[in-house]
């Protein structure tokens, strides 16, 4: 059975650009999460979908949004990248139980 | 914010021998996972808790929960050269807070061969 995929692996861009980052869940999973793991900030919790919906946000601003596909693939974009946006980005998918979470092996993002 | 502490936040082990840490939360929970992160790439599942749960094995892998203390425990025996990545304790609480994870800090731990 495939794990949770995420693309890209690395992703480089300049400040004030956006950034899109792609995750594909475990087959038959529903739920998706995204993590952010800034260096000295640990990880912290970023957005939650089910069936298609926003069901949970961390604290982070409105320029970090994303979306679910009928798929249940799901989209984080990151718009108006600042410096401190660089971090490892972790897709993470779950079904039966909501805390028993399945994590990608991440996308890396370079903000200069 | 960090939920959970991790103790010690780095541990260096000889092949062979056992390594522990610790890892302390703060609010009730529902259950409590363990994870491995392999140089900052993804993180690996090893293994789940839950609340009503004390002792938990899988493998080389040994979890306690004492829900009394707000801490847990993963012991790793028989070490290897593999076993060397970043551990992290992951509490999911009782409201299920809209089903986040709550991570802490992590322990580094090196196995020199």
């Amino acid at each position: 059975e495939a794990g949770v995929t995420q693309s890209p692996t690395h992703l480089i861009k300049t400040r004030g650009q956006q950034a899109t980052l792609r995750c594909s869940p475990i087959s038959g999973h529903t739920s998706v999460y995204w993590y952010q793991q800034a260096l000295g900030l640990g990880l912290q919790f970023l957005l939650w979908y089910d069936e298609g919906e926003e069901r949970n946000r961390g604290n982070f601003p409105p320029r970090f949004s994303g979306r679910q596909f009928p798929n249940y693939s799901s989209e984080l974009n990151v718009n108006a990248l600042e410096l401190e946006d660089s971090a490892l980005y972790l897709c993470a998918s779950s079904f039966i139980n909501p805390s028993e979470q399945y994590f990608g092996p991440g996308t890396r993002l370079t903000v200069t | 914010s960090q939920q959970g502490e991790e103790d010690p936040q780095a541990l260096s082990i000889q092949e062979g021998e056992n390594a522990t840490m610790n890892c302390s939360y703060k609010t009730s929970i529902n259950n409590l996972q363990w994870y491995r992160q392999n140089s900052g790439r993804g993180l690996v599942h090893l293994i789940l808790i839950r609340s009503n749960e004390r002792e938990k094995h899988s493998g080389r892998l040994r979890v306690t929960l004492d829900t009394s203390k707000k801490s847990s425990s993963l012991l790793i025996t028989a070490s290897r050269a593999a076993d060397t990545a970043s551990y992290f304790c992951a509490t999911a609480g009782i409201k299920a807070a809209g089903n986040k994870l709550t991570f802490g800090g992590g322990t580094r731990v090196l196995v020199k061969p």
